[in-house]
């Protein structure tokens, strides 16, 4: 079993809905979830940051969190163009110097 | 434009050859990272330094030989490549390589090309 789960896509969805990422990992004492977005050719950017089971929003982005069930998503709404990316789910677990431990990521197109 | 600068962009080495990837970070952080991302695989971890001190080698080949001489910078030390060590190399820092919630952030990375 892979430690962080993401399908690989491509996911596609028309410009202005609202697209639905998934990440599932293997880990219970991981504390700490991240997404991160990645252009072709350029690095990972942070994106958001959720810690706590529930949602946590900012601006477009919605990132929810079950961690009884061991999964994260990610929502963009009112999707765009330029969010066509390839979205990486990185999760941290708790205690000494703690690894970060990412998915293969799932790769996003907007059809405008 | 990125808080952390890796130098150079692209690379194209032979296998016999020695060469040495930069990273320098701008944003205070205390912890650096080296990673490497091949095509449809997730990050691999190589190296964690924390305040200068090496605290993890996730079983990285002698090939590659990390050095952080200050928090601020971190080279990667290439000799006797192999073909499949092509990848990108991408370094990461954070405020410090302790405490869970503190994110990564990532250089543009180093694109090798091994002959």
């Amino acid at each position: 079993q892979k430690e962080v789960e993401q399908n690989s896509g491509p996911l596609s969805v028309p410009e202005g809905a609202i697209a639905s990422l998934n990440c599932t990992y293997s880990d219970r004492v991981s504390q700490s979830f991240f997404w991160y977005r990645q252009y072709s050719g350029k690095s990972p950017e942070l994106i958001m940051s959720i810690y706590s089971n529930g949602d946590k929003e900012d601006g477009r982005f919605t990132a929810q969190l079950n961690k009884a069930s061991q999964y994260v998503s990610l929502l963009i709404r009112d999707s765009q163009p330029s969010d066509s990316a390839t979205y990486l789910c990185a999760v941290r677990r708790t205690g000494g110097y703690q690894k970060v431990t990412f998915g293969t990521g799932t790769k996003l197109q907007v059809i405008p | 434009e990125t808080g952390v600068t890796q130098t150079p962009r692209h690379l194209v080495m032979g296998m016999t050859n020695k060469k040495s990837l930069k990273c320098e970070q701008h944003l205070g952080h205390n912890a650096m990272y080296w990673y490497k991302q091949s095509a449809k695989k997730p990050l691999e971890l190589m190296f964690v330094y924390n305040f200068k001190e090496q605290t993890e080698n996730n079983s990285v080949p002698s090939r590659f030989s990390p050095e952080c001489p200050n928090s601020s910078h971190l080279f990667l030390h290439l000799h006797t490549l192999q073909p499949e060590d092509s990848a990108l190399y991408l370094c990461a820092s954070s405020q410090g390589a302790q405490g869970a919630r503190q994110p990564q952030h990532f250089g543009d990375g180093t694109r090798l090309s091994i002959l």
